[in-house]
């Protein structure tokens, strides 16, 4: 258990549709990432979170992206107007400032048909 | 902006032998990672390196890192089925506040009975 869970785990959607993820961390942390992987590579930084504030967005991030931390509790990941170039693995993680680590949540596997 | 090259990309094995992953990076970073991650699943935590001359060993992996050499590499002793998955280095951004990491492309390792 990495203290991280995502929903959903599969999202298939139609171009052009929006869609959201929901990351929920659950153990004690300082700060909450998003990344996004593609087939074949490493996972690229999309925004990061301390609390409520998001504090950095990468330029992977389009005006079709939109990222909130309500609360500095939960995050999510919007998506408007899906193109197949969006379909990857979406995922959350959080950093533990007691070890360093970024803990990785299981992922959102999102398909644009 | 950190760059991180991993090599080899492909590394097929057979069992009991050992081989080294490398994991080079192209400028200052002051944490080095490195993780697991099984064929659509997420990333599990391995190492986090932090200083130079760090060694950590879990089981029939070890880990090293030399920030002279910007060089970190990851170690498999008699190498063993259960240790088929992609592999990844990932390097701290350094020099902003961001804290995300920068993934290398992955080393997928298949051992082979």
């Amino acid at each position: 258990d990495t203290g991280v869970s995502q929903d959903p785990r599969h999202k298939i959607t139609k171009r052009g549709q929006n869609v959201t993820f929901r990351c929920d961390p659950i153990s004690e942390h300082n700060r909450l990432y998003w990344y996004r992987q593609t087939l074949g590579q490493g996972p690229e930084f999309l925004t990061y979170f301390q609390n409520e504030a998001q504090l950095e967005k990468s330029r992977l991030l389009s005006d079709r992206f939109s990222a909130e931390r309500p609360k500095g509790s939960f995050s999510t990941l919007e998506i408007q107007r899906t193109e197949q170039g969006d379909s990857a693995m979406y995922l959350c993680a959080i950093e533990r400032r007691s070890s360093y680590e970024q803990y990785f949540g299981p992922g959102t596997r999102l398909t644009v048909t | 902006e950190l760059k991180v090259e991993q090599n080899p990309l492909f590394l097929s094995m057979q069992e009991g032998k050992n081989y080294t992953i490398y994991c080079n990076y192209s400028t200052t970073s002051d944490r080095l990672y490195w993780y697991r991650q099984d064929p659509g699943k997420s990333l599990e935590s391995l190492f986090v390196l932090l200083s130079n001359g760090a060694v950590k060993q879990e089981g029939r992996l070890m880990a090293s890192l030399d920030t002279k050499a910007r060089l970190s590499t990851l170690h498999i002793t008699a190498a063993v089925h259960d240790l088929s998955a992609t592999y990844f280095c990932a390097g701290r951004n350094y020099g902003g506040s961001q804290g995300n990491l920068i993934f290398g492309k992955g080393t997928k390792l298949s051992v082979k009975p």
